[in-house]
C-alpha cells in the first residue's frame, strides 16, 4: 500500500533562516503529490501541489517543492521563513492507476523562532 | 455549498453513549475521506469513498466505528460507546477523483 514518510515531526528554525521539510513516499509509477498547512486553530488547506509537468512547483507563499521520482521525494522548502509560517505541514500523495485515495503523513510541526 | 461543512463542530458526550458526525462534501466530489486528529499523533486515516462504495476501510480503529455514505454526497461517522480514546479533532474531505482535497473544519469530539 502506498505510504508517506515525513522524518521530522517538529523543526525549529530561527526566523529568516531557510528550511527544508522532508517527504518520501513509497514508490508508484504515477503519483500526484501534495503539501498542506494547517495553520494554529485553522483547518487544513492545500498549500502546493504536483500534478505533472515541471517537477518544481511553488506556492504564492514563497514555499517550493521539488518532485524527485528517482528518490521518491517531495521536499518543501523555503528559503527564508516568517513567524507566520508557524504551523503544520502534512505531505500527501495519490497514487493514479490504483485506488486514487490520498494518502497523508503524519505532519511536520514548524517553529519559529525570534 | 461552498466548501466541506461538518457537524457538530463541537461534541462532548458521555462515556458510553453513540455519536453519529456528519459531512457534506462539496457538491460533485466524488471521493471522501474521513480522518482523525490527535494531539501529537497526526493525521490518521479512517475510512475512504469513492461515490457510496468504501473500498479502503482499513484505518477504521475497532468495530466500534462505521461510516456510511448516500447518495454519494453526505457521509455520517458512527462511533458507538465511545471511550476516552475516541476524544480527537474528527475532519472529513473531499475531492474530485484524484485532484486535490477540500477539507471541512472538523469535529472536535470530547468524551468525559
Amino acid at each position: 500500500a502506498q505510504s508517506v514518510t515525513q522524518l521530522d515531526s517538529q523543526v525549529p528554525v530561527f526566523e529568516e533562516a531557510p528550511v527544508e521539510l522532508r517527504c518520501n513516499y513509497s514508490s508508484s509509477v504515477s503519483v500526484y503529490l501534495f503539501w498542506y498547512v494547517q495553520y494554529p486553530n485553522q483547518g487544513l488547506q492545500l498549500l502546493l501541489k504536483y500534478l505533472s509537468g515541471s517537477t518544481l512547483v511553488e506556492s504564492i507563499n514563497g514555499f517550493e517543492a521539488e518532485f524527485n521520482k528517482s528518490q521518491t521525494s517531495f521536499h518543501l522548502r523555503k528559503p527564508s521563513v516568517h513567524i507566520s509560517d508557524t504551523a503544520e505541514y502534512f505531505c500527501a500523495v495519490s497514487d493514479l492507476g490504483r485506488d486514487d485515495k490520498i494518502i497523508f503523513g503524519k505532519g511536520t510541526r514548524l517553529h519559529i523562532l525570534p | 455549498g461552498a466548501g466541506v461543512s461538518q457537524s457538530p463542530s463541537n461534541k462532548v458526550t458521555e462515556k458510553g453513549k453513540d455519536v453519529e458526525l456528519r459531512c457534506d462534501p462539496i457538491s460533485g466530489h466524488t471521493a471522501l475521506y474521513w480522518y482523525r486528529q490527535s494531539l501529537g499523533q497526526g493525521l490518521e486515516f479512517l475510512i475512504y469513498f469513492q461515490g457510496n462504495s468504501a473500498p479502503d476501510k482499513s484505518g477504521l480503529p475497532s468495530d466500534r466505528f462505521s461510516a456510511e455514505r448516500t447518495g454519494g454526497s453526505v457521509s455520517t461517522l458512527t462511533i458507538q460507546r465511545t471511550q476516552q480514546e475516541d476524544s480527537a479533532v474528527y475532519l472529513c474531505a473531499s475531492s474530485l477523483g484524484v485532484g486535490e482535497a477540500f477539507f471541512g473544519q472538523g469535529t472536535r469530539l470530547t468524551v468525559v
